[in-house]
Protein backbone atom coordinates (compact mmCIF):
# COMPACT_ATOMS: atom_id res chain seq x y z
CA UNK A 1 0.00 0.00 0.00
CA UNK A 2 1.85 2.85 -1.28
CA UNK A 3 -0.33 5.75 -0.32
CA UNK A 4 -0.28 8.50 -2.74
CA UNK A 5 3.13 9.07 -5.22
CA UNK A 6 4.17 11.63 -7.09
CA UNK A 7 6.59 11.58 -9.98
CA UNK A 8 9.24 13.17 -10.40
CA UNK A 9 10.84 13.88 -7.09
CA UNK A 10 12.74 16.92 -8.77
CA UNK A 11 12.60 19.20 -12.02
CA UNK A 12 14.36 21.76 -13.17
CA UNK A 13 12.72 23.55 -16.21
CA UNK A 14 13.49 26.76 -18.68
CA UNK A 15 10.66 29.40 -19.47
CA UNK A 16 8.36 28.34 -21.65
CA UNK A 17 9.14 24.47 -21.44
CA UNK A 18 6.03 22.26 -20.73
CA UNK A 19 5.58 19.30 -18.54
CA UNK A 20 3.20 17.47 -16.79
CA UNK A 21 3.57 16.18 -12.71
CA UNK A 22 2.22 12.58 -11.98
CA UNK A 23 -0.18 11.76 -9.00
CA UNK A 24 -1.66 8.64 -7.92
CA UNK A 25 -3.22 6.89 -4.53
CA UNK A 26 -4.14 3.36 -4.09
CA UNK A 27 -6.59 4.11 -1.16
CA UNK A 28 -9.84 4.13 -3.73
CA UNK A 29 -9.96 7.68 -2.66
CA UNK A 30 -12.75 9.46 -4.63
CA UNK A 31 -11.05 13.21 -3.97
CA UNK A 32 -7.96 14.37 -5.13
CA UNK A 33 -5.94 17.93 -4.77
CA UNK A 34 -3.10 19.74 -6.49
CA UNK A 35 -1.44 22.55 -3.98
CA UNK A 36 1.62 24.02 -4.22
CA UNK A 37 3.63 25.28 -1.21
CA UNK A 38 5.72 28.51 -1.38
CA UNK A 39 8.24 30.28 1.58
CA UNK A 40 5.81 32.16 3.69
CA UNK A 41 3.00 31.52 1.60
CA UNK A 42 1.63 28.04 3.16
CA UNK A 43 0.06 25.71 0.87
CA UNK A 44 -2.28 27.01 -1.88
CA UNK A 45 -4.93 24.43 -3.83
CA UNK A 46 -4.63 24.39 -7.13
CA UNK A 47 -7.34 22.36 -8.78
CA UNK A 48 -9.35 19.56 -7.32
CA UNK A 49 -11.28 17.12 -8.50
CA UNK A 50 -13.88 15.41 -6.11
CA UNK A 51 -14.45 12.83 -7.97
CA UNK A 52 -13.51 10.70 -11.30
CA UNK A 53 -14.31 12.97 -14.26
CA UNK A 54 -15.02 16.36 -12.24
CA UNK A 55 -12.01 19.24 -11.48
CA UNK A 56 -12.53 22.17 -10.44
CA UNK A 57 -10.69 25.52 -9.75
CA UNK A 58 -8.73 26.19 -6.29
CA UNK A 59 -7.71 29.15 -5.09
CA UNK A 60 -4.47 29.70 -7.59
CA UNK A 61 -4.97 28.14 -11.00
CA UNK A 62 -3.13 30.35 -13.60
CA UNK A 63 -1.14 28.55 -15.72
CA UNK A 64 -2.10 25.10 -14.88
CA UNK A 65 -4.47 22.40 -16.44
CA UNK A 66 -5.22 18.84 -15.03
CA UNK A 67 -6.65 15.65 -15.93
CA UNK A 68 -8.17 13.48 -13.88
CA UNK A 69 -7.37 10.06 -15.70
CA UNK A 70 -9.08 7.57 -13.94
CA UNK A 71 -10.31 7.06 -9.91
CA UNK A 72 -6.46 6.44 -9.54
CA UNK A 73 -4.49 9.42 -11.43
CA UNK A 74 -4.63 12.63 -10.95
CA UNK A 75 -2.28 14.95 -13.41
CA UNK A 76 -0.55 18.65 -13.57
CA UNK A 77 -0.02 20.29 -16.20
CA UNK A 78 2.47 23.02 -17.30
CA UNK A 79 1.67 24.25 -20.58
CA UNK A 80 4.61 27.24 -20.70
CA UNK A 81 6.36 27.33 -17.28
CA UNK A 82 7.59 30.64 -15.94
CA UNK A 83 9.67 31.24 -12.76
CA UNK A 84 6.74 32.31 -10.55
CA UNK A 85 5.94 28.27 -10.69
CA UNK A 86 9.64 27.70 -9.15
CA UNK A 87 7.38 25.79 -6.15
CA UNK A 88 7.25 22.28 -4.18
CA UNK A 89 3.89 20.69 -5.74
CA UNK A 90 1.89 18.40 -3.26
CA UNK A 91 -0.57 15.98 -4.87
CA UNK A 92 -3.48 14.57 -1.81
CA UNK A 93 -6.28 12.78 -1.57
CA UNK A 94 -9.38 11.96 0.60
CA UNK A 95 -12.10 9.78 1.16
CA UNK A 96 -15.29 11.41 0.38
CA UNK A 97 -16.83 10.98 3.86
CA UNK A 98 -13.42 12.09 5.67
CA UNK A 99 -12.41 15.20 3.08
CA UNK A 100 -10.86 16.95 6.16
CA UNK A 101 -8.16 14.08 6.35
CA UNK A 102 -6.34 14.27 3.76
CA UNK A 103 -3.03 12.02 2.68
CA UNK A 104 -0.13 13.71 0.93
CA UNK A 105 2.02 12.70 -1.38
CA UNK A 106 5.57 13.48 -0.95
CA UNK A 107 6.00 16.50 -3.23
CA UNK A 108 7.36 17.35 -6.70
CA UNK A 109 10.46 19.98 -6.18
CA UNK A 110 10.54 22.17 -9.58
CA UNK A 111 12.45 24.90 -10.05
CA UNK A 112 11.93 27.09 -13.40
CA UNK A 113 14.72 29.50 -14.68
CA UNK B 1 -5.79 37.73 1.08
CA UNK B 2 -4.53 35.06 3.72
CA UNK B 3 -7.85 33.89 5.13
CA UNK B 4 -6.26 31.60 7.40
CA UNK B 5 -3.18 33.00 9.41
CA UNK B 6 -0.57 31.75 11.68
CA UNK B 7 1.41 34.69 13.27
CA UNK B 8 3.58 32.84 14.68
CA UNK B 9 6.74 31.61 12.64
CA UNK B 10 8.31 29.19 15.34
CA UNK B 11 7.82 27.95 18.71
CA UNK B 12 10.29 26.12 21.09
CA UNK B 13 9.29 24.25 24.09
CA UNK B 14 10.93 22.26 26.94
CA UNK B 15 10.41 18.40 26.13
CA UNK B 16 7.32 17.30 28.43
CA UNK B 17 5.37 21.11 28.83
CA UNK B 18 2.96 22.37 26.74
CA UNK B 19 3.58 23.52 23.07
CA UNK B 20 0.31 25.75 22.40
CA UNK B 21 0.08 26.78 18.70
CA UNK B 22 -2.17 29.60 17.28
CA UNK B 23 -4.40 29.95 14.03
CA UNK B 24 -6.56 32.89 12.78
CA UNK B 25 -9.49 32.80 10.19
CA UNK B 26 -11.32 35.66 8.52
CA UNK B 27 -14.13 33.39 6.98
CA UNK B 28 -17.07 32.71 9.29
CA UNK B 29 -18.10 30.18 6.33
CA UNK B 30 -15.21 28.15 7.28
CA UNK B 31 -17.34 24.53 8.36
CA UNK B 32 -14.46 22.36 9.54
CA UNK B 33 -10.71 22.95 10.50
CA UNK B 34 -7.56 20.75 10.24
CA UNK B 35 -4.13 20.75 11.60
CA UNK B 36 -1.63 18.95 10.08
CA UNK B 37 2.50 18.29 10.58
CA UNK B 38 5.06 17.96 8.22
CA UNK B 39 8.23 17.28 8.40
CA UNK B 40 11.74 18.12 5.72
CA UNK B 41 11.18 16.71 2.99
CA UNK B 42 7.65 14.73 3.45
CA UNK B 43 4.28 15.38 2.31
CA UNK B 44 2.11 16.96 5.41
CA UNK B 45 0.26 14.24 7.70
CA UNK B 46 -2.90 15.10 8.93
CA UNK B 47 -3.07 15.31 12.68
CA UNK B 48 -6.89 16.46 14.23
CA UNK B 49 -9.61 18.11 13.21
CA UNK B 50 -12.69 19.87 14.75
CA UNK B 51 -16.23 20.62 13.13
CA UNK B 52 -17.66 24.68 13.21
CA UNK B 53 -20.33 23.33 15.62
CA UNK B 54 -17.99 22.12 18.46
CA UNK B 55 -15.41 23.73 20.62
CA UNK B 56 -13.05 21.12 21.46
CA UNK B 57 -12.12 17.74 20.17
CA UNK B 58 -9.42 15.74 21.61
CA UNK B 59 -7.07 12.97 20.22
CA UNK B 60 -4.25 11.39 22.95
CA UNK B 61 -2.15 14.23 23.32
CA UNK B 62 -3.67 16.81 20.76
CA UNK B 63 -7.04 19.02 21.47
CA UNK B 64 -8.11 21.19 19.22
CA UNK B 65 -9.80 24.42 20.85
CA UNK B 66 -12.20 26.76 18.55
CA UNK B 67 -13.13 30.28 19.61
CA UNK B 68 -16.03 30.97 16.50
CA UNK B 69 -16.42 34.43 18.19
CA UNK B 70 -12.77 35.64 17.91
CA UNK B 71 -12.50 33.28 14.40
CA UNK B 72 -9.58 31.46 16.46
CA UNK B 73 -8.13 28.12 16.73
CA UNK B 74 -5.46 26.61 18.71
CA UNK B 75 -3.39 23.27 19.03
CA UNK B 76 -2.33 22.03 22.42
CA UNK B 77 0.10 19.11 22.21
CA UNK B 78 0.51 17.93 25.79
CA UNK B 79 3.20 16.73 26.82
CA UNK B 80 5.35 17.75 23.94
CA UNK B 81 8.17 15.51 22.84
CA UNK B 82 11.54 15.68 20.96
CA UNK B 83 9.38 13.54 17.78
CA UNK B 84 7.01 16.44 17.60
CA UNK B 85 9.43 18.67 16.14
CA UNK B 86 8.34 19.69 12.68
CA UNK B 87 6.18 22.34 10.59
CA UNK B 88 2.17 22.48 12.12
CA UNK B 89 0.00 24.25 9.30
CA UNK B 90 -3.88 25.27 10.30
CA UNK B 91 -6.43 24.82 7.28
CA UNK B 92 -9.97 25.53 6.93
CA UNK B 93 -12.59 24.25 4.71
CA UNK B 94 -14.99 25.43 2.66
CA UNK B 95 -17.52 23.28 0.42
CA UNK B 96 -14.41 21.50 -1.60
CA UNK B 97 -11.64 24.10 -0.91
CA UNK B 98 -9.10 23.88 1.48
CA UNK B 99 -7.37 26.95 3.19
CA UNK B 100 -3.72 26.48 4.71
CA UNK B 101 -2.08 29.08 6.97
CA UNK B 102 1.81 29.66 6.44
CA UNK B 103 2.97 27.17 9.17
CA UNK B 104 4.33 27.42 12.42
CA UNK B 105 7.55 25.42 13.28
CA UNK B 106 7.48 23.89 16.46
CA UNK B 107 11.14 22.56 18.06
CA UNK B 108 11.15 20.59 21.54
CA UNK B 109 14.34 20.76 23.46
CA UNK B 110 14.87 17.64 25.35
Amino acid sequence: NAGVTQTPKFQVLKTGQSMTLQCAQDMNHNSMYWYRQDPGMGLRLIYYSASEGTTDKGEVPNGYNVSRLNKREFSLRLESAAPSQTSVYFCASSEERRRDEQFFGPGTRLTVL
Amino acid sequence: DQQVKQNSPSLSVQEGRISILNCDYTNSMFDYFLWYKKYPAEGPTFLISISSIKDKNEDGRFTVFLNKSAKHLSLHIVPSQPGDSAVYFCAARFGDQFYFGTGTSLTVIP
